[in-house]
């Protein structure tokens, strides 16, 4: 079983909805987690992290952790054609702190 | 805001050459990584450098890589003889005492 995984999409959405990313992770021992954006042949961009369950907002974005299920996502209110890209979920292994990825779910917001 | 960057952005190379790539982490972060992303692929872990020495090597990064700090403020992939398959972005990471890792932009190294 993969440690992290997430649906590759792609998602296409348009102008103005509310997106719904997520991952699934399966080793309990993880505590942080982030999302980070990917823009085409570009390096991720972090941009939340959290710590422990429940949720984090900052802005347009929303982060959110279930522990309980292993589950965690990203929702990205009013989306913009700007918010096309990739986003990727990672976790740090306990440890060695090297981040574990997900596969990534390309987004795509038209106008 | 301060941020990590990679030299060169692009490098192409004939297989069996050495490359060099080069990082320049956020200046008073002490943990330093490299991962790659092969096309179409997961960005993947390849090693980790703490206090001057690796902490964590993938069973990607065999005796043909190694990673250096010559100075106070760069950090360095060596590829001793590339092959096909080593074609890839190859991201520089570095975080401090959180969590947290911040990437660079990336090189995209194309071997021949």
């Amino acid at each position: 079983q993969k440690e992290v995984e997430q649906d590759p999409g792609p998602l296409s959405v348009p102008e103005g909805a509310i997106v719904s990313l997520n991952c699934t992770y399966s080793n309990s021992a993880f505590q942080y987690f982030m999302w980070y954006r990917q823009y085409s042949r570009k390096g991720p961009e972090l941009l939340m992290y959290t710590y422990s369950s429940g949720n984090k907002e900052d802005g347009r974005f929303t982060a959110q952790v279930d522990k309980s299920s292993k589950y965690i996502s990203l929702f990205i209110r009013d989306s913009q054609p700007s918010d096309s890209a990739t986003y990727l979920c990672a976790s740090p292994r306990v440890g060695d702190n090297k981040l574990i990825f997900g596969a990534g779910t390309r987004l795509a917001v038209h106008p | 805001e301060p941020e990590v960057t990679q030299t060169p952005s692009h490098q192409v190379t004939q297989m069996g050459q050495e490359v060099i790539l080069r990082c320049v982490p956020i200046s008073n972060h002490l943990y330093f990584y490299w991962y790659r992303q092969i096309l179409g692929q997961k960005v993947e872990f390849l090693v980790s450098f703490y206090n001057n020495e690796i902490s964590e090597k993938s069973e990607i990064f065999d005796d043909q890589f190694s990673v250096e700090r010559p100075d106070g403020s760069n950090f360095t992939l060596k590829i001793r003889s590339t092959k096909l398959e080593d074609s890839a972005m190859y991201f520089c990471a570095s975080r401090g005492a959180v969590e947290t890792q911040y990437f660079g932009p990336g090189t995209r190294l194309l071997v021949l």
